[in-house]
């Protein structure tokens, strides 16, 4: 099993433009998550998913959106980017709510 | 919102012991855990207490928890320098409509000098 994976593992962006973060993973788990870790912090959940088409939003929603089309996939959306989402973003799967999560290894993300 | 507490960086020698606290805030904690992070990667799931437990031990790591306290700890024996990484303690919220939530502290830098 490949386990969780994330792409891009870097990206620039300009204030303003958009992009999607990939995450899949081949666990067949129903929970999936994006956190995002500042430096120095704890990690901060933006979005979570309980199965395909059901999401819901974490502690730091604004600025994001997401979709779960399938049980595999998880893409986090930033429609305008600003420099307060510069940090690096982690997905996140597990089979039960909240308990043994399986991180993909990130995406550091920059907004200049 | 709940609160988890950990001190910045602990440093301690090969073959030493290391002692990673953490204190939380929130009464209804289910499940405590430790998750490792080595640089430029995602968080590995270390261990984990159930909070009717005091303490687990698996290998090298033991977790004590004092409930009445709140205050989570990781022991790990016999450091060694593969072990230098962050440490991050989580708990998840024991409320029905937080279930799907896990609160991180800020993380211990942990780094062992051979």
């Amino acid at each position: 099993n490949a386990g969780v994976t994330q792409t891009p593992k870097f990206r620039i962006l300009k204030i303003g433009q958009s992009m999607t973060l990939q995450c899949a993973q081949d666990m067949n788990h129903n929970y999936m998550y994006w956190y995002r870790q500042d430096p120095g912090m704890g990690l901060k959940l933006i979005y979570y998913s309980v199965g395909a088409g059901i999401t819901d939003k974490g502690e730091v929603p604004n600025g994001y959106n997401v979709s779960r089309s399938t049980t595999e996939d998880f893409p986090l959306r930033l429609e305008l980017a600003a420099p307060s989402q510069t940090s690096v973003y982690f997905c996140a799967s597990s089979k039960l709510a909240a308990h043994q999560q399986f991180f993909g290894p990130g995406t550091r993300l920059t907004v200049l | 919102g709940e609160d988890v507490e950990q001190s910045l960086f602990l440093s301690v020698r090969e073959g030493d012991s290391s002692v990673i606290n953490c204190t939380y805030t929130d009464s209804s904690s289910t499940y405590l855990y430790w998750y490792k992070q080595e640089p430029g990667a995602g968080l590995q799931l270390l261990t984990y207490i159930f909070s009717n437990m005091d303490m687990k031990q698996d290998q090298r790591l033991t977790v004590l928890l004092n409930k009445k306290d709140k205050h989570l700890s990781l022991r790990i024996a016999d450091t060694q320098t593969g072990d230098s990484a962050i440490y991050f303690c989580a708990e998840r919220d024991g409320h029905y409509n937080a279930g799907n939530m896990l609160t991180f502290g800020g993380g211990t830098r942990l780094m062992v000098k051979p």
